[in-house]
């Protein structure tokens, strides 16, 4: 069934370094790919989001990038702050014959003063 | 603050009881979701609605049901609950359901269940 890989479970980054996480999907069909921040005990934020037509995408110390052909997408944060620190979801819009998103199992950023 | 509204925001009941989950979309937005949260596990998709109709179906069980009322919001009914139905239980809305809408989260349900 369709599914998606997100690794890795559990990051830790000191303050100022670079954070990656990383999505894998399987519907090849998919074409829109968010990625959510959630702090604990609160709602789901959108921080970015990337359509397949495009390969990167970038909101200041946030970029997004998508290989269609290897069906991964990763998020990468830069100059990582304590406030950063939550649970990272991505998720791929899922479109054969439905249309649902399928949420990857977080990860959760821990940014070390 | 999404625009998307949900309440109550704690609910605590018994094994074997009902309750239902309500939520109010951003306004403008047809489509309505809901995502089941558990501690410390990632978001399962439920059920989505467009415009009153269901439009897709994910891992619901059949304990529980989900309707879009006319004016748009949407309830979520459990019944027979469980303990392991003790979950945070989002609603998100997007305008149009397409593929490639933005989903706005609501704030979230924590239902309890003892």
């Amino acid at each position: 069934g369709e599914n998606v890989e997100q690794h890795p479970s559990t990051l830790s980054v000191q303050e100022g370094d670079s954070a990656v996480i990383k999505c894998t999907y399987s519907d090849s069909a998919s074409n829109y790919f968010p990625w959510y921040k959630q702090e604990l005990g609160k709602r789901p934020q959108l921080i970015i989001d990337i359509r397949s037509n495009v390969g990167e995408k970038k909101d200041q110390r946030i970029a997004v990038t998508l290989n269609k052909t290897a069906k991964h997408f990763s998020l990468h944060i830069t100059e990582t702050q304590p406030e950063d620190s939550a649970v990272y979801f991505c998720a791929a819009r899922h479109t054969s014959g439905t249309y649902k998103y399928i949420f990857g199992t977080g990860t959760r950023l821990k940014v070390l003063a | 603050d999404s625009g998307v509204t949900q309440t109550p925001k704690h609910l605590i009941t018994a094994t074997g009881q009902r309750v239902t989950l309500r939520c109010s979309p951003r306004s403008g937005d047809l489509s309505v979701y809901w995502y089941q949260q558990s501690l410390d596990q990632g978001l399962q998709f439920l059920i989505q609605y467009y415009n009153g109709e269901e439009r897709a179906k994910g891992n619901i069980l059949e304990r529980f049901s989900a309707q879009q009322f006319p004016d748009l919001h949407s309830e979520l009914n459990l019944s027979s609950l469980e303990l392991g139905d003790s979950a945070l239980y989002f609603c998100a809305s997007s305008p149009q359901g397409a593929e490639t809408d933005t989903q706005y989260f609501g704030p979230g349900t924590r239902l309890t269940v003892l």
